[in-house]
């Protein structure tokens, strides 16, 4: 079975600064890709970033990166600069590759204030 | 183009009623996924369909069932409402990029009286 773990139930920033979520992951499969999830008190769903497992580099988007580590099967997502908008729910989520189903297995979820 | 749109945004319904919840994709995108949210039990995957044919299935009881127009909006059904049916209920519709990303609705916030 595939599972996804995020151990941080909430976290605190201050604005400017840096921080980091974590998130480890279980799955039998060699093919798989990872996500992380922003959920804002609005409630719509937005990818922040995502990482095949078969690329070594990890993901960066703007303001956004990974510590992808496959052999320990942790996924940690870096938030630089903080800003006040980056205050949301923080989900990781795994999917298998292959293409056979787009179903995504989430973690609990980090929620992530920001601090003026 | 338009994002995912899901209808109603909010609904109440009683014990014992029946409820179905209604999901535009992204034009182009032939894959829905249906997850519901609880505080309790986090996001959990209800749901996918792709090209009009269910292919994927949580664990979820009978209660709970979907289907897929030929235009690849998506309907999902409960019937017999329990007060633990009270969720959101979240639509993602999947591209064709080799990410499959998906693109998440609004939901819809069901609450069971």
């Amino acid at each position: 079975a595939q599972t996804v773990t995020q151990s941080q139930p909430e976290m605190s920033v201050q604005e400017a600064e840096t921080v980091t979520l974590s998130c480890t992951y279980d799955t039998s499969e060699s093919d798989y890709y990872l996500f992380w999830y922003k959920q804002p008190p609005s409630r719509q769903m937005i990818l922040v970033i995502r990482q095949e497992a078969y690329k070594q580099q990890n993901a960066t988007e703007n303001r956004f990166s990974v510590n992808f580590q496959k052999a320990a099967k942790s996924f940690s997502l870096k938030i630089s600069d903080s800003q006040l908008g980056d205050a949301a729910m923080y989900f990781c989520a795994l999917r298998q590759g292959g293409g056979a189903t787009n179903k995504l297995i989430f973690g609990t979820g980090t929620l992530l204030a920001v601090q003026p | 183009k338009a994002g995912v749109t899901q209808t109603p945004r909010y609904l109440i319904k009683t014990r014992g009623q029946q409820v179905t919840l209604s999901c535009s994709p992204i034009s182009g995108h032939r894959s829905v996924s249906w997850y519901q949210q609880t505080p309790g039990q986090g996001l959990q995957f209800l749901f996918e369909y792709f090209s009009e044919t269910q292919r994927n299935k949580g664990n979820f009881p009978g209660r709970f069932s979907g289907r897929q127009f030929s235009n690849s909006r998506s309907e999902m059904n409960v019937s017999t409402l329990e007060l633990g049916d009270s969720a959101l209920y979240l639509c993602a519709s999947t591209g064709t990029s080799s990410y499959n990303e998906q693109f998440f609705g609004p939901g819809t916030r069901l609450t069971v009286l």
